[in-house]
C-alpha cells in the first residue's frame, strides 16, 4: 500500500528556469494538498486540488506558481522562473474523498528544491 | 481564519521522562479538529493524533495524548516515557468542520513547530 510519492526528492534549478514538482496521492486518494516549508518554519498551505479542479488557491503566490491534478497522472506544482525565494521543501498530502474533518492528511516526503 | 501558536521553539528531555508540548489556536469554527505531527531529521511528515472539538474524552494514542481544554482554546500534546527518537520537530495543526462535509476536506493550518530533544 504505498503512500503518497513525491519526486524527486531534490531538485536544483538556476535562476529563471522552470521547476516541476509531482505527487501522486495515497491509492484511493483523490483530494491533493501543496504545502511550502522554508527551514525551521511550519508548512505554509498552498493549494487544494481535486482531479480536474482547484478547490483553494488561497494560498499560492499570484504569479509563477500553478498546480494541476490531471484526470490521468500525478498531481504537478509548476514553479516559473524560479528565485532564490522559491528555495524550499515542498510537500504534497492526500485524503481520502467523502471523509470528515478528522481525517489526517498523509504527506509525501517532500521535495527540497534549491535555486542557485 | 484560523491560526494556532507553538510558544516553544525548542524543548529538553531527559530519556524516559514525559514532556508536554503546547499548542494553543484561534477559529470562528464551531467545530473542529486538532492534529499533532511529528518531523524527524529525515523530514517526512508523520501523523501522531487527532482530537475532535466535540469528543468529550482526550485523545491517546500509545505514549501519545492530546490534553484539550475547549474553553482555553489548547491541545497539548503529552508524550510519556520518552525515547531518543522521538528527538524532532511537533507540529499542530487545525482544520475547521469536524463533523463531515465539505469542511471536512480543507486544508490544515501548522504551527511553527516545536523542536523536541531526548537527551540519554
Amino acid at each position: 500500500n504505498a503512500g503518497v510519492m513525491q519526486n524527486p526528492r531534490h531538485l536544483v534549478r538556476r535562476r529563471g528556469q522552470e521547476a516541476r514538482l509531482r505527487c501522486s496521492p495515497m491509492k484511493g486518494h483523490s483530494h491533493v494538498y501543496w504545502y511550502r516549508q522554508l527551514p525551521e518554519e511550519g508548512l505554509k498551505f498552498m493549494v487544494y486540488l481535486q482531479k480536474e479542479n482547484i478547490i483553494d488557491e488561497s494560498g499560492m503566490p499570484k504569479e509563477r506558481f500553478s498546480a494541476e491534478f490531471p484526470k490521468e497522472g500525478p498531481s504537478i506544482l509548476r514553479i516559473q522562473q524560479v528565485v532564490r525565494g522559491d528555495s524550499a521543501a515542498y510537500f504534497c498530502a492526500s485524503s481520502q474523498p467523502g471523509t470528515g474533518g478528522d481525517s489526517p492528511l498523509h504527506f509525501g516526503n517532500g521535495t527540497r528544491l534549491t535555486v542557485t | 481564519a484560523q491560526k494556532i501558536t507553538q510558544t516553544q521553539p525548542g524543548m529538553f528531555v531527559q530519556e524516559k521522562e514525559a514532556v508536554t508540548l503546547d499548542c494553543t489556536y484561534d477559529t470562528s469554527d464551531q467545530s473542529y479538529g486538532l492534529f499533532w505531527y511529528k518531523q524527524p531529521s529525515s523530514g517526512e511528515m508523520i501523523f501522531l493524533i487527532y482530537q475532535g472539538s466535540y469528543d468529550e474524552q482526550n485523545a491517546t494514542e500509545g505514549r501519545y495524548s492530546l490534553n484539550f481544554q475547549k474553553a482555553r482554546k489548547s491541545a497539548n500534546l503529552v508524550i510519556s516515557a520518552s525515547q531518543l527518537g522521538d528527538s524532532a520537530m511537533y507540529f499542530c495543526a487545525m482544520r475547521g468542520g469536524s463533523r463531515g462535509g465539505d469542511t471536512g476536506r480543507r486544508a490544515l493550518t501548522f504551527g511553527s513547530g516545536t523542536r523536541l530533544q531526548v537527551q540519554p
